[in-house]
């Protein structure tokens, strides 16, 4: 079993729509990161959370550290939103990255 | 603006060259690291560098070599010995080891013929 889980593995909907992306961990961490890659490659990081909510933009990440539980919400869904979204632990100085969710968000 | 630069974004070579992936990063920071990107997988680290003229292995060093001379540098090679070389490979940096500012390049993909 991976430590860190996504689901869904992938996930296509319409323009508009509210989108929730999972992600549960095994271990003991000190922060969780969203980061979000484009089909070029590059990644970019989206939220850095080690408690409670955050909220940028019509992104909002979420995390339970009771349960070891984050998601990642997107609100009004765009197609420029389209991309995978990867969920990363930090734990012993490290970063433990999920396989990611490919979002697919058509007009 | 800061960031790190990652070059070439594509390289091809022949089976049994080494290779060497450039990063660059001027953000100040002291941690810098290596990861391999491969379909339907997490990221792997491959190796980590804490400060100038130190590095460790991560969870899939074999076949790899790094270098960290400079804060700014921290170059990857990719040599005869890894099986497997075909993949998408990733650079990063934090203010320090597991520290904030986690930044990303935007990676270069390598193919072996």
């Amino acid at each position: 079993k991976n430590e860190v889980e996504q689901s869904p593995q992938n996930l296509t909907a319409q323009e508009g729509e509210f989108i929730t992306i999972n992600c549960s961990y095994s271990v003991g961490i000190s922060a969780l990161h969203w980061l979000q890659q484009h089909p070029g490659g590059g990644i970019v990081s989206l939220f850095m959370l080690s408690s409670g909510k955050k909220k940028h933009g019509r992104l909002i990440a979420t995390i339970n550290i009771q349960e070891k539980h984050s998601s990642l919400h997107i609100t009004a869904s765009h197609p420029r939103d389209s991309a995978v979204y990867i969920c990363a632990v930090l734990g012993a100085q490290k970063l433990v990255f999920g396989q990611g969710t490919r979002l697919t968000i058509n007009p | 603006d800061g960031g790190i630069t990652q070059s070439p974004k594509y390289l091809f070579r022949k089976e049994g060259q080494n290779v060497t992936l450039s990063c660059e990063q001027n953000l100040n920071h002291d941690a810098m690291y290596w990861y391999r990107q491969d379909p339907g997988q997490g990221l792997r680290l491959i190796y980590y560098s804490q400060i100038v003229n130190d590095f460790q292995k991560g969870d899939i060093a074999e076949g790899y070599s790094v270098s960290r001379e400079k804060k700014e540098s921290f170059p990857l090679t990719v040599t005869s010995a890894q099986k497997n070389p075909t993949a998408f490979y990733l650079c990063a940096s934090s203010t320090t080891l597991g520290g904030y500012g986690y930044t990303f390049g935007s990676g270069t993909r390598l193919t072996v013929v």
